[in-house]
């Protein structure tokens, strides 16, 4: 399976919404709601934020949010702070498990 | 405390074998599905392998026929052997418990720190 496409940085000022996209196919992130999130701070393990497209495992913020339409998942930040600014991955069940590129998000 | 603790990192000349090793503590391995995620430096995470409960186990086309994921469940310890190392391999190894309820995926919920992995003559 091919790598799910993000895009490489995005970035916000604080307070403000962004949006990280996730494009797979119709044999991945399109037949299933089986698209999870995670974040990755530097030198730190992964941290799962969503996961089934739009749930957020307990303790996740709900300024973190989650969406598919067609073959595209996406990621919402809103009320951006400083400690989001991180790298984050989507990553799809779709008999096997395979991660977006990552995007690095930067908060100016 | 759910937990778990990667070890067996290190140095290994390309064609050497090392295996990684996965210590939980706070819930049981062999009743979860575990997965193995690595990270090249400075690059992206990419899945590795994962076992399942019932002891089904599947790998990435890049390790498939090299590496072998197993579990001890007496040790509560999930395994990563790996063989014909290449260059390639260099990365942080990752295990993660990759949480299922009722058949359905809830993502990777606990992750360990991560052990390195250098190939390198």
């Amino acid at each position: 399976q091919s790598a799910l496409t993000q895009p490489a940085s995005v970035s916000g000022s604080p307070g403000q919404s962004i949006t990280i996209s996730c494009t797979g196919t119709s044999s991945d992130v399109g037949s299933y709601n089986l698209v999870s999130w995670y974040q990755q701070h530097p030198g730190k393990a992964p941290k799962l934020m969503i996961y089934e497209v739009s749930k957020r495992p307990s303790g996740v913020s709900n300024r973190f949010s989650g969406s598919k339409s067609g073959n595209t998942a996406s990621l919402t930040i809103s009320g951006l702070q400083a400690e989001d600014e991180a790298d984050y991955y989507c990553c799809s069940y779709a008999g096997s498990r395979v991660f977006g590129g990552g995007t690095k998000l930067t908060v100016l | 405390e759910v937990q778990l603790v990667e070890s067996g990192g290190g140095l290994i000349q390309p064609g050497g074998s090392l295996r990684l090793s996965c210590a939980a503590s706070g819930f049981t391995v062999s009743s979860n599905y575990m997965s193995w995620v690595r990270q090249a430096p400075g690059k992206g995470l990419e899945w590795v392998s994962v076992i399942y409960s019932g002891g089904s186990t599947y790998y990435a086309d890049s390790v498939k026929g090299r590496f072998t994921i197993s579990r001890d469940n007496s040790k509560n310890t999930l395994y990563l052997q790996m063989n014909s190392l290449r260059a390639e391999d260099t990365a942080v190894y990752y295990c993660a418990r990759d949480r299922y309820v009722l058949m359905v995926p809830r993502g990777m919920d606990v992750w360990g720190q991560g052990t390195t992995v250098t190939v390198s003559s």
